[in-house]
């Protein structure tokens, strides 16, 4: 069983370039989780998706982010015009429910840096 | 609104000492709480979880944690640590009762010293 695939593992972006981020849950799950690890911090979240719904974006900056999760295919986490301060590792995380197990299964990560 | 402290940022330890890593959150609703490793370049691994029951907690790897409400701690412990555990761990807690939206500590990295 595939454990959260996430693609690419390392983005090298031009400031103002476009970055897309990849991340297909486990088998069977249908709860994804976005979170952002800037250097010296933990983790923050950024938004959790179910298919074909944003449930919670309370974490995401206003501009420039977005994330989907469609039907088919994987869930995306898109960053328009990137920054230098957008710099950081990108882990999605995936459920089987969004609650009751309360277990998250995590992503190797997409290190994103901007040049 | 909860929030997750981790007062250590970096903790040098022996091998074969023992390690206490310190969590300590705040909350107004109950919570249930979780212990995470992560290994250079790698994503998170999940070590323990409370949610309830005993308050002592055995998880992966001989660590174990124990979940104190009066003193809102769960902190981390193993009595002998290896070279391999050398790592960042991390702290959180999901509210009860809610989806599954994580609050992390900054994280504690462990350094095991030969």
């Amino acid at each position: 069983n595939a454990g959260v695939m996430q693609n690419p593992r390392h983005l090298v972006r031009r400031r103002g370039q476009e970055a897309r981020l990849r991340c297909s849950p486990m088998k069977g799950h249908s709860h994804v989780y976005w979170y952002r690890q800037l250097p010296e911090e933990g983790l923050k979240f950024m938004v959790y998706l179910q298919k074909e719904n944003i449930i919670d974006e309370s974490g995401m900056p206003k501009e420039r982010f977005s994330a989907e999760f469609p039907k088919e295919g994987p869930s995306i986490l898109r960053i328009q015009q990137v920054v230098r301060g957008d710099s950081a590792a990108y882990f999605c995380a995936s459920s089987l429910t969004g609650t009751g197990s309360y277990e998250q299964y995590f992503g190797p990560g997409t290190r994103l840096t901007v040049t | 609104a909860q929030s997750v402290t981790q007062l250590d940022s970096q903790v040098p330890v022996f091998e074969e000492a023992p390690v206490e890593l310190r969590c300590n959150y705040s909350s107004s609703v109950s919570v249930y709480l979780f212990w995470y490793v992560q290994y250079p370049n790698q994503g998170l691994q999940l070590l323990l979880k409370y949610l309830s029951g005993s308050t002592l907690v055995k998880g992966i790897n001989g660590f174990e944690a124990e979940f104190n409400k009066s003193q809102t701690s769960f902190h981390l412990r193993k009595p002998s640590v290896h070279i391999s555990d050398t790592a960042e761990y991390f702290c959180a807690v999901i509210s009860s009762g809610g989806y599954q939206k994580v609050t992390f500590g900054i994280g504690t990295k462990l350094q095991v010293i030969p």
